[in-house]
């Protein structure tokens, strides 16, 4: 069965200064992989995926993310933050395309000023 | 835009009542899903639907049922709820070639 690892639960990072969140799944063909973001109160927003092609993703916001095969791992990066990227963070894995996901547990940012 | 619309924010049930959440989806999006999130769990997915009139079971299924009668509304069922569903519910639609779009949440709390 597939599944997801979020290895850190909370991170905090000062405004401006650079962010990495760490995924890694665990999935026997070639998955398909999403990075969703939930401010608090809210529902799931999808940042960024990825299907195939290009190992290096673009999402919205400006987040970034890359799929490394050898070592399993989605990362999610963004070269300076905002106070306003204050969320959750959730990592996710579906072995075919937009059918059901399956989630990490998530990581929560915390920005200080 | 895509909306998915669920149809409470915040419910409060009692012991053994039995709940209905509902969940509408405006885009002819074929799948729809229920996911329950819990602090420290994330989100665990309990039924999906692939098309009208089709379920299947989730990693969590149980003490759940989902009805989908109509192509844009999903709704899931607590036949006799308990304390230990007490949770944050989101429902979720997507299609073939569109990503999963999450409605807010219910926040539903079993007493």
């Amino acid at each position: 069965a597939q599944s997801v690892t979020q290895p850190d639960i909370h991170i905090t990072v000062s405004e401006g200064a650079s962010l990495e969140l760490r995924c890694n799944y665990s999935y026997g063909a070639t998955p398909y992989l999403f990075w969703y973001v939930q401010s608090p109160g809210q529902g799931l927003q999808l940042l960024l995926k990825y299907f195939s092609g290009d190992t290096l993703v673009q999402g919205i916001k400006g987040f970034e993310a890359e799929f490394k095969r050898s070592q399993s791992s989605f990362n999610l990066r963004k070269p300076s933050v905002h106070w306003s990227d204050a969320a959750e963070y959730f990592c996710a894995v579906s072995n075919f395309g937009n059918e059901k996901l399956t989630f990490g547990t998530g990581t929560r940012l915390t920005i200080i000023p | 835009d895509v909306k998915v619309t669920q149809s409470s924010r915040y419910l409060v049930k009692r012991t053994g009542e039995k709940v209905f959440l509902e969940c509408v989806q405006d885009m002819d999006h074929e799948n729809m899903f229920w996911y329950r999130q819990d602090p420290g769990l994330g989100l665990r997915l309990i039924y999906f639907s692939y098309d009208v009139k089709m379920k299947e079971k989730g990693d969590i299924p149980e003490g759940y049922s989902v009805s989908r009668e109509k192509k844009e509304r999903f709704s899931l069922i607590l036949e006799s709820a308990s304390t230990n569903q007490t949770s944050m519910y989101l429902c979720a639609s997507s299609s073939r070639v569109t990503e999963a779009f999450f409605g807010q949440g219910t926040r539903l709390t079993v007493v």
